[in-house]
C-alpha cells in the first residue's frame, strides 16, 4: 500500500485561530515532508522530518510547526492563521529521503482562511 | 527563483496526439524527476531520470535530459483523455530536497 492519507481534506479557519493539520503513512517511510501549493505556484517545501529530526526551511521557519509522534504520523501546526495561509498542503513521504527517492503524495489538504 | 521550471503554464492537444512539456532548471544535478498531478489528487511521480542517462521511457511516457543545456522533456504519445493533469519537473537541491517547478497544465481534448 503505497498511500499516503491526510486529514481532513478541507479545513476552513478563523484569522487568528490555530491549525492542525495530519498526515499518515504506513509504508514505514524515513522521511515525511510538508509542501503548501498556491494556484498556478510550485509546490513550497515548508518542512520535512528525516526519522525524529526536523528540518524547517529557513523562510517559513517561524511560521509552521511539526510534529512525529511516531514513523507514521505526522502533522503541520498554524499557531495563529492569517489570510496568506490560505492555500493546499501537501504531505509526502519517501523511503530514505534521498534526492532521488520517489516521494509519495496526499490527496492534500485544502485550507481557507477567513 | 525556482530552481526548475516547465517552460510553459498551459497546453492542450486532441486525444490521440503526442504532446512534449519541457522544463529548465538551474543547478549541477544528479537526478530530475517528472511528476503528475490530477485533479483531487496529490502529485505522482511518473518517471526519475539521473545526470548520466539522456533518455528514460515509461509505457507512453519518454523523458529526455540535456546536461548542457541544463533542460528537460518530457514527452506523451497517443494521449488520453485522463492524461489531463498538470505536470511537474522536480530538480534535487542540495542532499535531501527537490524543488518544483510551478507545473504545465495539460489538457486533452476529446
Amino acid at each position: 500500500d503505497t498511500t499516503v492519507k491526510q486529514n481532513p481534506r478541507y479545513k476552513l479557519a478563523r484569522v487568528g485561530k490555530p491549525v492542525n493539520l495530519i498526515c499518515s503513512q504506513t509504508m514505514n517511510h524515513d522521511t515525511m515532508y510538508w509542501y503548501q501549493k498556491k494556484p498556478n505556484q510550485a509546490p513550497k517545501l515548508l518542512l520535512f522530518y528525516y526519522d525524529k529530526i526536523l528540518n524547517r526551511e529557513a523562510d517559513t521557519f517561524e511560521k509552521f510547526q511539526s510534529s512525529r509522534p511516531n514513523n507514521s504520523f505526522c502533522s503541520l501546526y498554524i499557531g495563529s492563521a492569517g489570510l496568506e495561509y490560505s492555500a493546499m498542503y501537501l504531505c509526502a513521504s519517501s523511503p530514505t529521503g534521498g534526492a532521488q527517492d520517489t516521494q509519495y503524495f496526499g490527496p492534500g489538504t485544502r485550507l481557507l482562511v477567513l | 527563483s525556482q530552481l526548475a521550471e516547465e517552460n510553459l503554464w498551459a497546453l492542450s492537444v486532441h486525444e490521440g496526439e503526442s504532446v512534449t512539456v519541457n522544463c529548465s532548471y538551474k543547478t549541477s544535478i544528479t537526478a530530475l524527476q517528472w511528476y503528475r498531478q490530477k485533479s483531487g489528487e496529490g502529485p505522482a511521480q511518473l518517471i526519475l531520470i539521473r545526470s548520466n542517462e539522456r533518455e528514460k521511457r515509461n509505457g507512453r511516457l519518454r523523458a529526455t535530459l540535456d546536461t548542457s543545456s541544463q533542460s528537460s522533456s518530457l514527452s506523451i504519445t497517443a494521449t488520453r483523455c485522463e492524461d489531463t493533469a498538470v505536470y511537474f519537473c522536480a530538480s534535487n537541491y542540495g542532499n535531501e530536497k527537490i524543488t518544483f517547478g510551478a507545473g504545465t497544465k495539460l489538457t486533452i481534448k476529446p
